[in-house]
């Protein structure tokens, strides 16, 4: 079955490491993202992993994909108050759509 | 910012009512998705919209239908609406029934939430 599971909330100081994760049952999926929504906005892709890569970096991200234990993680370096956010986890398989987790509230303070 | 547009941003309705949706894709697009977002979820996809044919369902009844017109914007229609229809519903657009990996081409509008009371 298709089921993602995220932690809700998550709060870390300015400057630090935050460190979100994810775990989804589907095996067969080939594409793994991590989406940013702010309030009031839509979604935002943040990056994108493919099910054969074990990490991607971009910038101040990092995925890390474990794909035996079907765990994804995004590591955001220096987090910033603008960091703030819901980040959805997200997969698929045929590409047709997407299966979202429930969200992880990030938040930073000073 | 993206090219997606959504109408209405918010709207208000009763049970039993029903409601329609729209959605203007990015230049270039030619398929559109929706996503239903209930509060404290995640979106769940609805249906998708390619070539203005239906290319794929979510659990979701009958009730939930769509259109897609030539210009390959979109509509979301409604019926017989229920309280558990409140909800942000986004649409998304991307190039040929692509989730848009490949090249990060799928673009979400900011969304209509919708209130059944």
């Amino acid at each position: 079955g298709e089921d993602v599971e995220q932690s809700l909330f998550l709060s870390v100081r300015e400057g630090d490491s935050s460190v979100i994760n994810c775990t989804y049952t589907d095996s067969s999926s080939t594409y793994l993202y991590w989406y940013k929504q702010e309030p009031g906005a839509g979604l935002q892709l943040l990056t994108y992993i493919f099910s054969n890569m074990d990490m991607k970096q971009d910038q101040r991200l990092t995925v890390l994909l474990n794909k035996k234990d079907k765990h994804l993680s995004l590591r955001i370096a220096d987090t910033q108050t603008g960091d703030s956010a819901i980040y959805f986890c997200a997969e698929s398989y045929n590409t047709d759509k997407l299966i979202f987790g429930t969200g992880t509230r990030l938040q930073v303070f000073p | 910012e993206t090219g997606v547009t959504q109408s209405p941003t918010h709207l208000i309705k009763t049970r039993g009512q029903q409601v329609t949706l729209r959605c203007s894709s990015q230049s270039g697009h030619n398929t559109v998705s929706w996503y239903q977002q209930a509060l404290g979820q995640g979106p769940q996809f609805i249906f998708q919209y390619y070539r203005e044919e239906e290319n794929g369902r979510g659990n979701f009844p009958p009730r939930f239908s769509g259109l897609q017109f030539p210009n390959y914007s979109s509509e979301l229609n409604v019926n017989a609406l229920e309280l558990d229809d409140s909800a942000l519903y986004l649409c998304a657009s991307s190039l040929d029934g692509l989730a848009g990996v490949g090249t990060g081409e799928l673009f979400f509008g900011e969304g209509s939430r919708l209130t059944v009371l």
